[in-house]
């Protein structure tokens, strides 16, 4: 069965404070890595795709990289704003109804 | 420029009700899909269309109807309203059912409490 497993499931730093989120998936059969933000009472918006092993993509202070079993959501020097729950999912088959979320990271970042 | 809208956003409905949750998106995406958030849980698709007349169940659509008659809306039945769908409900599209190459926009839901 395919699995997405994101760790930890609250991660609380202080402002300037780098740390990464860990997702971990089953290998077999992955076309795409997404990582999505999302903000209390909204939808998730959506951050990155990774398709292959040692890919990388970077937004403000978020990076995103791929590994053959799993992906890091790595934030650098965070700020306060950029507390939300962090997911990830990912894609398997041969249509976005294979999409497999994780739970979810929810970050805390205090000034 | 709406993007996917959801309506209403806060639902309170007794046992055995019924209920339409709408969906409308404004981008003329070919993929739609209903998607539930529960504690704990991970998102988990409920039903999904590939485009206009098309829908496929997901992993949990017992207790749940769709219909795609237009590319823009996508609307969920609830037939039968029970404690277990107590649940935050998201919409969400993409332009491309088939490719990954698109990302999934998500509308910012409906909370439906079931008492």
């Amino acid at each position: 069965e395919d699995q997405v497993t994101q760790s930890p499931e609250a991660l609380r730093l202080q402002e300037g404070e780098s740390s990464s989120l860990n997702c971990s998936y089953t290998v077999s059969g992955l076309r795409g890595l997404f990582w999505y933000r999302q903000d209390p009472g909204k939808g998730p918006e959506f951050l990155f795709t990774l398709y292959s092993a040692g890919e990388e993509k970077e937004k403000e202070r978020l990076k995103a990289t791929l590994t053959k079993k799993e992906s890091f959501l790595h934030i650098t020097a965070p700020k306060p704003e950029d507390s939300a729950t962090y997911l990830c999912a990912g894609g398997y088959g041969g249509s976005q109804g294979n999409l497999i979320f994780g739970k979810g990271t929810k970050l805390s970042v205090k000034p | 420029n709406a993007g996917v809208t959801q309506t209403p956003k806060f639902q309170v409905l007794k046992t055995g009700q019924s209920m339409t949750l709408q969906c409308a998106q404004d981008m003329n995406h070919e993929y739609m899909s209903w998607y539930r958030q529960d504690p704990g849980m991970g998102l988990r698709l409920i039903h999904y269309s590939v485009g206009a007349g098309i829908t496929d169940q997901g992993e949990v659509p017992n207790g749940y109807n769709v219909s795609r008659s237009t590319t823009e809306d996508f609307p969920l039945r609830l037939l039968s309203a029970a404690p277990s769908q107590t649940s935050v409900y998201f919409c969400a599209s993409s332009y491309s059912a088939s490719s990954y190459n698109s990302p999934l926009h998500f509308g910012n839901g409906t909370r439906l409490t079931v008492t």
